[in-house]
């Protein structure tokens, strides 16, 4: 079954660029999302289509992909972007949906 | 707007079925795949299946095949999750989730509450 990488935890200071990536098998050949969770809440989308950003989420937020890694970019962090982040994808050959396994987000 | 409103926390005894609902409202719930995840507690989120209700297509992801069933009521516009066998490890917030759009790999634009189920002797 297909496989997405992420790192358990990216520590970044208030302001500062904070880079998740999210590693697969020709990633870039695939459609990548988004997910924001916070402690006992429901994921929210803030990326999808790899770089298309839904309604209501701020412009720090970009996503790109390319080779084996897709990446998530919040820019100017602020301390309400503490939280997980999930990519996922849809492996056409099986029809399955796929999250990847999670990073952690702490803002310093 | 869209809604997802599910059923509410479960205990349930190791081999019994639990048995989870997703009223869905605010969108035509024909059109829309509803797919449900679930996440152990400090775990990832783990996909489960999906069910699309225009034609009763459902996949679901190997891990849970052989004990989950996903099914719908159209009238009720809403979605169920039966989960069969339970173990310990099921012990988790499952949710619902309705597709974003028409395609074949939209995101999941939106989310249902979660319902707990813990599995306990």
């Amino acid at each position: 079954s297909y496989l997405l990488t992420q790192p358990p935890s990216v520590s970044v200071a208030p302001g500062k660029t904070a880079r998740i990536s999210c590693g697969g098998a020709d990633i870039g050949t695939k459609t990548v999302h988004w997910y924001q969770q916070k402690p006992g809440q429901a994921p929210i989308l803030v990326i999808s289509y790899d770089r298309d950003r839904p309604s209501g989420i701020p412009e720090r937020f970009s996503g790109s992909s390319s080779g084996n890694t897709a990446t998530l970019t919040i820019s100017r962090v602020e301390a309400e972007d503490e939280a997980d982040y999930y990519c996922q994808v849809w492996d056409r050959s099986s029809d399955l949906r796929v999250f990847g396994t999670g990073t952690k987000v702490f803002v310093l | 707007q869209v809604q997802l409103v599910q059923s509410g926390a479960e205990v349930k005894k190791p081999g019994a079925s639990v048995k989870v609902s997703c009223k869905a409202s605010g969108y035509t719930f024909n059109n829309f795949a509803i797919h449900w995840v679930r996440q152990a507690p400090g775990q990832r989120l783990e996909w489960m299946g999906r069910l699309l209700p225009f034609n009763d297509y459902i996949k679901y992801s190997p891990k849970f095949q052989d004990r989950v069933t996903i099914s719908r009521d159209t009238s009720a516009t809403t979605v169920y999750m039966e989960l069969s066998g339970l173990k310990f490890e099921d012990t988790a917030v499952y949710y619902c989730a309705k597709d974003l759009d028409l395609t074949g790999d939209s995101p999941l634009g939106d989310w249902g509450q979660g319902t707990l189920v813990s599995v306990s002797s």
